[in-house]
């Protein structure tokens, strides 16, 4: 079946210790997103990118970054991870278009000691 | 920008009644609002959505209600089950690929 992969779906890190969490996709979609989502709130959109073309969030602090190497595999970094990035990390990916809904993976949930 | 609330925040029913959750939202230029199921650790899922051109879709036991002139749509799930049990977010697209959440709606089914 089609469907958003996202690994590992538990990750532990320490206080400032670089952390990579990976996404991919067999949807062929063209547009993939990183969410991150704290408990019981909705998620918040840290960027996406619309095929090779980035575009982050005015308020997407500097310490996340992102790659996307092809279509289908979309990478997450944090570069110094702080105890307020502690969080659900979800990816999703949805077709060109502005009516296009978004199909989300299972979420990384991400510790940090 | 868009605004979109979500009513109520947690919404408790009897196993086999129905299920009303109401969101607003404040940009009329807003033309699709898709709704999402989230269970406990797993990710948001797509359950339906509606364009602004249709006032009501249903898909089985799930239904959504778009009223364009007071900028209201809502989710209408009857003859719950067990398995209805989750967190319930509304969304209305902006500017583009921009979603605007609302806050979501924990619903339990009580058996």
């Amino acid at each position: 079946d089609a469907m958003v992969i996202q690994n590992p779906r538990y990750q532990v890190t320490q206080f400032g210790k670089p952390v990579t969490l990976s996404c991919s996709q067999t949807l062929n979609h063209n547009v993939m997103y990183w969410y991150q989502q704290k408990s019981s709130q909705a998620p918040k959109l840290l960027f996406h990118y619309y095929d090779k073309d980035f575009n982050n969030e005015a308020d997407t602090p500097d310490n996340f970054q992102s790659r996307r190497p092809n279509t289908s595999f979309c990478f997450l970094d944090i570069r110094s991870p702080g105890l307020g990035d502690a969080a659900m990390y979800l990816c999703a990916t949805s077709r060109e278009g502005q009516l296009a809904g978004l199909y989300f993976g299972p979420g990384t949930r991400l510790l940090v000691l | 920008g868009e605004n979109v609330e979500q009513h109520p925040s947690t919404l408790s029913v009897q196993e086999g009644d129905s299920a009303v959750i109401k969101c607003t939202y404040s940009d009329s230029a807003s033309n699709y609002f898709p709704w999402y199921k989230q269970e406990l650790g797993k990710g948001p899922q797509l359950i339906i959505d509606i364009r602004s051109n249709v006032g009501e879709k249903k898909d089985q036991r799930i239904a959504v209600t778009l009223n364009k002139t007071a900028k209201h749509f809502s989710l209408h799930i009857t003859e719950t089950q067990p398995e209805d049990s989750a967190v319930y977010f509304c969304a209305a697209i902006w500017s583009g690929y921009q979603l605007i959440w609302g806050a979501g709606t924990k619903l339990i089914i009580k058996p």
